[in-house]
């Protein structure tokens, strides 16, 4: 069975521009979760999806980030405009329910300069 | 305030030993915790949960022991072994879950020959 896949791996981009993160997660699961890991720290929920249907983004940072989850199967995170303080780990998980554990990708590092 | 706490950002054994990796946390709504292992450039593995209905979980060479009245957790790991040598993160959910996990900041675990 697939694990849980994102693209791209690295992404290197120039402040203010924008950027894109896609996830792929584990068939069947229906809650989908974004997460931020800055360096020498653990991954900070972003946002969590049930299905389509976002129901805890209290931690996106909403001006400047957005994400979707059409169909309820792939998932898109976006920044724009990107800031430098904005460089870290993007990790994407899924589960089969918000009650079981969450499976995670391997990530997207980005590096904003 | 870091509600789960990772004391130890790094722990040294000889293969073959016990592994023992400490985690705190101060919320006392959390009721189901989880360990996660995470090699360099890869996101982080699910190793063994436990509810806080339980004492103690056990995998194989991994056991998870809970002490709610101290709010402390560990993972053992017997024998350890190098492969073992990765970044432990220990996380909790107040809703039985991952729904809202909240992460520690991890310790790195090198396991020599």
């Amino acid at each position: 069975e697939a694990g849980v896949v994102q693209s791209p791996r690295y992404k290197i981009i120039e402040k203010k521009q924008p950027v894109a993160f896609w996830c792929n997660p584990i068939s069947g699961h229906n809650t989908l979760y974004w997460y931020l890991q800055n360096l020498g720290q653990g991954p900070e929920l972003l946002i969590r999806y049930e299905n389509e249907e976002a129901v805890d983004d209290s931690q996106l940072p909403k001006d400047r980030f957005s994400a979707e989850r059409l169909k309820g199967v792939d998932s898109t995170l976006k920044i724009q405009p990107a800031e430098l303080g904005d460089s870290a780990v993007y990790l994407c998980a899924s589960s089969l329910d918000r009650r079981h554990e969450a499976f995670f990708g391997q990530g997207t590092r980005l590096t904003v300069v | 305030d870091q509600q789960v706490k990772q004391n130890s950002p790094s722990l040294s054994v000889q293969e073959g030993r016990i592994s023992i990796l400490n985690c705190d946390y101060t919320n006392s709504m959390f009721d189901y915790f989880l360990w996660y292992k995470k090699y360099p450039a890869e996101g982080p593995t699910f190793l063994i949960s436990i509810s806080s209905i339980k004492d103690k979980n056990e995998d194989g060479r991994f056991t998870v022991f809970l002490n709610k009245s101290a709010k402390h957790l560990s993972l053992h790991i017997v024998p350890s072994q190098p492969g073992d040598s990765a970044v432990y993160f220990c996380a909790a959910s107040p809703q039985g879950g991952s729904e809202k996990l909240v992460f520690g900041k991890g310790t790195k675990l090198t396991v020599n020959p």
